[in-house]
C-alpha cells in the first residue's frame, strides 16, 4: 500500500481481556517497529523487527505483551490480560532498510486501546 | 543513560510568528537526529540530521545540528495555525536499534 496501516484504530475492551493489534507496513520496507504513546507523552519504544525475527525485544513492558511479524510483512502486537495501564496509542512504524539509525521512519495513524 | 531532552514543553503564538524549538540530546555512538511532526495519530517525518552545522531546510521549515554541544533546533518561520502540532525528536541509541524520542513541544499557533 501507499503507507503504513494499522487496525483497528480504535479498541476498547475490558480489564483482563486480551487484544491483538496489526500492523501492515509499507512494501518493501524489511525493517518494522511498534511504539506506544500514552497521553501526554512521547513515544516509548516496545520492540524492533528486521525481517521475521526480533533483535530487539527490550522495550516490551511484560510478559504480557508479545509481537509477531510474518512472511517479513504483517506483524501483530499481543497484548494479553489487559490493565488499565495498558491503555495508550500503540504506533507501528517501518523503514527501508536495516535499522542502523540513519533510516527515515514512515508510521501508521495508530491504534488507540482504552482498557475499562 | 541515553535520553532526549525536548523544550519547551508547550508553546503557544501567533500567525506569523517565528518559533525556535529545542531537542538536546546524550547518546553514545551518535548516528543521526530526526525530528517529526505529529498533528493527530501519526508523526510525519521532517528532517534526519547527521552532520554538525549543515542546515536542512524545507519551505518555512528549517533545522540545524550541533554535535559538540549535543543538540538540535527546529525553526519555524511565517507560522500558520496549520503548523499546530506536537513536534517530536528522536536519536537512535548505540548498538540497538531502538529511538529514544523525547517528550515532544506542543506548539499551538493563534489566528
Amino acid at each position: 500500500g501507499a503507507g503504513v496501516s494499522q487496525s483497528p484504530s480504535n479498541k476498547v475492551t475490558e480489564k483482563g481481556k486480551d487484544v491483538e493489534l496489526r500492523c501492515d507496513p509499507i512494501s518493501g520496507h524489511t525493517a518494522l517497529y511498534w511504539y506506544r504513546q500514552s497521553l501526554g507523552q512521547g513515544l516509548e519504544f516496545l520492540i524492533y523487527f528486521q525481517g521475521n525475527s526480533a533483535p530487539d525485544k527490550s522495550g516490551l513492558p511484560s510478559d504480557r505483551f508479545s509481537a509477531e511479524r510474518t512472511g517479513g510483512s504483517v506483524s501483530t502486537l499481543t497484548i494479553q490480560r489487559t490493565q488499565q495501564e495498558d491503555s495508550a496509542v500503540y504506533l507501528c512504524a517501518s523503514s527501508f532498510r536495516r535499522g542502523e539509525g540513519t533510516d527515515t521512519q514512515y508510521f501508521g495513524p495508530g491504534t488507540r486501546l482504552t482498557v475499562l | 543513560e541515553d535520553k532526549v531532552v525536548q523544550s519547551p514543553l508547550s508553546l503557544v503564538v501567533h500567525e506569523g510568528d517565528t518559533v525556535t524549538l529545542n531537542c538536546s540530546y546524550e547518546v553514545t555512538n551518535f548516528r543521526s537526529l530526526l525530528w517529526y511532526k505529529q498533528e493527530k495519530k501519526a508523526p510525519t517525518f521532517l528532517f534526519m540530521l547527521t552532520s554538525s552545522g549543515i542546515e536542512k531546510k524545507s519551505g518555512r521549515l528549517s533545522s540545524i545540528l550541533d554535535k559538540k554541544e549535543l543538540f538540535s533546533i527546529l525553526n519555524i518561520t511565517a507560522t500558520q495555525t496549520g503548523d499546530s502540532a506536537i513536534y517530536l525528536c528522536a536519536v537512535p541509541t548505540s548498538g540497538t536499534y531502538k529511538y529514544i524520542f523525547g517528550t515532544g513541544t506542543r506548539l499551538k499557533v493563534l489566528a
